[in-house]
């Protein structure tokens, strides 16, 4: 079993709905991190954190510690927004960014 | 502000063959730097990372090296390629918190 698991790993939308990926790790952690992957590859950081909630535009990231769960939400998707969407959890015994395997979010127009 | 560069962009090399990927980061000084392999449906996998001029650690066992010559220059090496090596190549750096990391814009490599 992975330290980090994501859900769903393929996710079809169509525009204008509400997205939720879901991330759970089984080790304790220090911080949490969302990355975005465009199709060309590149790797983009959307949120680091390590309590609670942040928001950025139309992207919203919670954590809960205690559940070791976190989700990453888009209201009002885009097609612009599909991508790759990859948590990956700091911290446990290794000291290192632990990721999962991603979910792959087609938007629909 | 800071930027980091990876090139080639885009490699085809048979099996057998040598590999040099470069890696350099502006704007900072002293960076930590990773190497990370994402394999065809797979996650991210760290590679090497580097704390500083010529220290390397290496987290995978494998027939890949790296060296890190200048202090914002990382560079992935091997003398022969495996078809188990081609992937997406992936450098980060962050400075301080090592899981703030930011990622340069990556090498496909195939090896035929």
């Amino acid at each position: 079993k992975n330290e980090v698991e994501q859900s769903p790993q393929n996710l079809t939308a169509q525009e204008g709905e509400f997205i939720t990926i879901n991330c759970s790790y089984s080790v304790g952690i220090s911080a949490l991190h969302w990355l975005q992957q465009h199709p060309g590859g590149g790797i983009v950081s959307l949120f680091m954190l390590s309590s609670g909630k942040k928001k950025h535009g139309r992207l919203i990231a919670t954590i809960n510690i205690q559940e070791k769960h976190s989700s990453l939400h888009i209201t009002a998707s885009h097609p612009r927004d599909s991508a790759v969407y990859i948590c990956a959890a700091y911290g446990g015994a290794t000291n290192k960014l632990i990721f999962g395997t991603g979910t792959l979010l087609a938007v629909q127009p | 502000s800071q930027t980091i560069h990876q090139w080639p962009a885009t490699l085809v090399q048979p099996v057998g063959s040598p590999l040099s990927l470069e890696c350099t980061v502006e704007g900072t000084s002293n960076p930590n730097l990773y190497w990370y392999r994402q394999a065809a449906g797979r996650g991210l996998q760290l590679l090497f990372y580097s704390v500083g001029i010529g220290q390397i650690s290496s987290e995978v066992p494998q027939n890949l090296s790296a060296s890190r010559p200048q202090d914002r220059q990382f560079i992935l090496s091997s003398k022969k390629l495996l078809l188990s090596d081609s992937g997406f190549y992936l450098c980060a750096w962050s400075e301080g918190d090592p899981y703030e990391q930011y990622f340069g814009p990556g090498t496909r490599l195939t090896v035929t």
